[in-house]
C-alpha cells in the first residue's frame, strides 16, 4: 500500500458526460501528480500540483481540469467526455516537486470507461 | 525523440533465475533520476528502485538492482532469484530537473513472465 488514495476504482459513464476522480496523498507529501495510462499512449503525464498550485503542465486536453484543495487532496475532472478517454487514471504524489530524486508513489489508478 | 527506450515487450524467466530488464534513456541534463516501477494485472504502479545520475554505485533493493552504464545511458533492472509473483508489466522512468518541470517520462513497458 503506497498511501495514496484514489476514489471511485472504477468508472462507467456515457460520452459526452462529466466525472471527477479524487486523490488523496500521502500524509506529509505536498506535490500531486496525474497521469493516464491507455493502450496506444502509454503512460503521460498530464498535470502536477505543489501546494495548492499548479506546477506543471503536460499532455492535458481542455476538456480536462483539475485543483488540489488546502487539505492537499486533488480532483480530476473530465469532461464531454469521448469513447478515446477511456484509460486507467493515476494520481501520484511526493514530498517536494524538485529534485530528481524524489520518489513518486502511486495509488491505485480509477479505471473509467466511456460508452 | 523518446526518452526512455525499453525494446523488450515481453520476456520470459524460469523460476529462481536471474532476469535483465533493458533501458535505455536520452537526455542532455547532468542531474536526473531513474526509476523502475512494477505493474502487477491488478494494475496499481509499484516503486522498485532509484539511481541518481550522480549515483556512483549502482542502485540495489533486495532482490532488484540497477546495472547503471552512464555514458550508454542505460539503467537496467536485474531481477535475481525469479519469483512467480514477479510476472508483471516493468516500468523503466526518468525524471529531469529543467525549469522547474519534474514529472516522469515513462518507457513503453516489459511484461515479463515467470515460468514455474
Amino acid at each position: 500500500d503506497s498511501g495514496v488514495t484514489q476514489t471511485p476504482k472504477h468508472l462507467i459513464t456515457a460520452t459526452g458526460q462529466r466525472v471527477t476522480l479524487r486523490c488523496s496523498p500521502r500524509s506529509g507529501d505536498l506535490s500531486v501528480y496525474w497521469y493516464q495510462q491507455s493502450l496506444d499512449q502509454g503512460l503521460q503525464f498530464l498535470i502536477q500540483y505543489y501546494n495548492g498550485e499548479e506546477r506543471a503542465k503536460g499532455n492535458i486536453l481542455e476538456r480536462f481540469s483539475a485543483q488540489q484543495f488546502p487539505d492537499l487532496h486533488s480532483e480530476l475532472n473530465l469532461s464531454s467526455l469521448e469513447l478515446g478517454d477511456s484509460a486507467l487514471y493515476f494520481c501520484a504524489s511526493s514530498v517536494e516537486s524538485s529534485g530528481v530524486e524524489e520518489t513518486q508513489y502511486f495509488g491505485p489508478g480509477t479505471r473509467l470507461l466511456v460508452l | 525523440a523518446q526518452k526512455i527506450t525499453q525494446t523488450q515487450p515481453g520476456m520470459f524467466v524460469q523460476e529462481k533465475e536471474a532476469v535483465t530488464l533493458d533501458c535505455t534513456y536520452d537526455t542532455s541534463d547532468q542531474s536526473y533520476g531513474l526509476f523502475w516501477y512494477k505493474q502487477p494485472s491488478s494494475g496499481e504502479m509499484i516503486f522498485l528502485i532509484y539511481q541518481g545520475s550522480y549515483d556512483e554505485q549502482n542502485a540495489t533493493e533486495g532482490r532488484y538492482s540497477l546495472n547503471f552504464q552512464k555514458a550508454r545511458k542505460s539503467a537496467n533492472l536485474v531481477i535475481s532469484a525469479s519469483q512467480l509473483g514477479d510476472s508483471a508489466m516493468y516500468f523503466c522512468a526518468m525524471r529531469e530537473v529543467h525549469s522547474g518541470n519534474t514529472p516522469l517520462v515513462f518507457g513503453k513497458g516489459t511484461r515479463l513472465s515467470v515460468i514455474a
